[in-house]
């Protein structure tokens, strides 16, 4: 049983435009939440954490945490071509160990 | 700061042939971890290593896969009589604690024909 769940696996959104991603874990335990890109040929980068309740942002990026519904999101703005990658979300408890998503695939298109 | 350093970038090996993967963590840093990438499976926990002490190797296919860090500077993934299933990508990651941003390297794409 997976216990993150991304959607949706892939999107397409026009340069300029705002894109979102979705994150829903299974398991109550988790307390981070963290957000990573990955571009092809590269391993994958932190963009953000995130472990209270409500929006972080930093720069274009906005994480939003829902606890109760054990729901977070990513919201690109003013999206550009670079950001075309790979973005993973992944959960992390008391221990060291991350639990990875499947992975939303984000195309942005000039 | 060169960041994560995997070596080499690609490995091409036989099938039942050997492979030796390196990883050069990022100086001060003292967690270790091996994923493993696949389309299919996407990211897979392999192993990892506190202070160079192994902690968790239950991501580890058994028999043919092992791990070493015999200094804080570098850390290897040995996989002995590869098979067509091990090809992978396969990545080193490295944080101050195990708690913070992992910091992956480029990886090493293995086939294995």
């Amino acid at each position: 049983q997976q216990k993150v769940q991304q959607s949706p696996e892939s999107l397409s959104v026009p340069e300029g435009g705002m894109a979102s991603l979705n994150c829903t874990s299974s398991d109550r335990n988790f307390q981070y939440f963290w957000w990573y890109r990955q571009h092809s040929g590269e391993g994958p980068k932190a963009l953000m954490s995130i472990f209270s309740d409500g929006d972080k942002k930093e720069g274009r990026f906005t994480a939003h945490l829902n606890k109760a519904s054990l729901h977070v999101s990513l919201h690109i703005r003013d999206s550009q071509p670079s950001d075309s990658a790979l973005y993973f979300c992944a959960a992390q408890g008391s221990n060291y160990q991350l639990i990875w998503g499947s992975g939303t695939k984000l195309i942005i298109k000039p | 700061n060169a960041g994560v350093i995997q070596t080499p970038r690609h490995k091409v090996t036989g099938k039942g042939q050997e492979a030796t993967l390196w990883c050069e963590p990022i100086s001060g840093h003292s967690a270790v971890f091996w994923y493993r990438q696949t389309i299919v499976q996407g990211l897979e926990f392999l192993t990892y290593f506190r202070n160079q002490a192994p902690i968790d190797d239950s991501g580890m296919p058994k028999e043919r896969f092992s791990a070493q860090m015999p200094n804080q500077s570098h850390s290897t993934l040995k996989i002995q009589s590869t098979q067509p299933q091990d090809s992978a990508v396969y990545l080193c990651a490295s944080s101050r604690t195990s708690a913070e941003t992992l910091y992956f390297g480029s990886g090493t794409r293995l086939t294995v024909l």
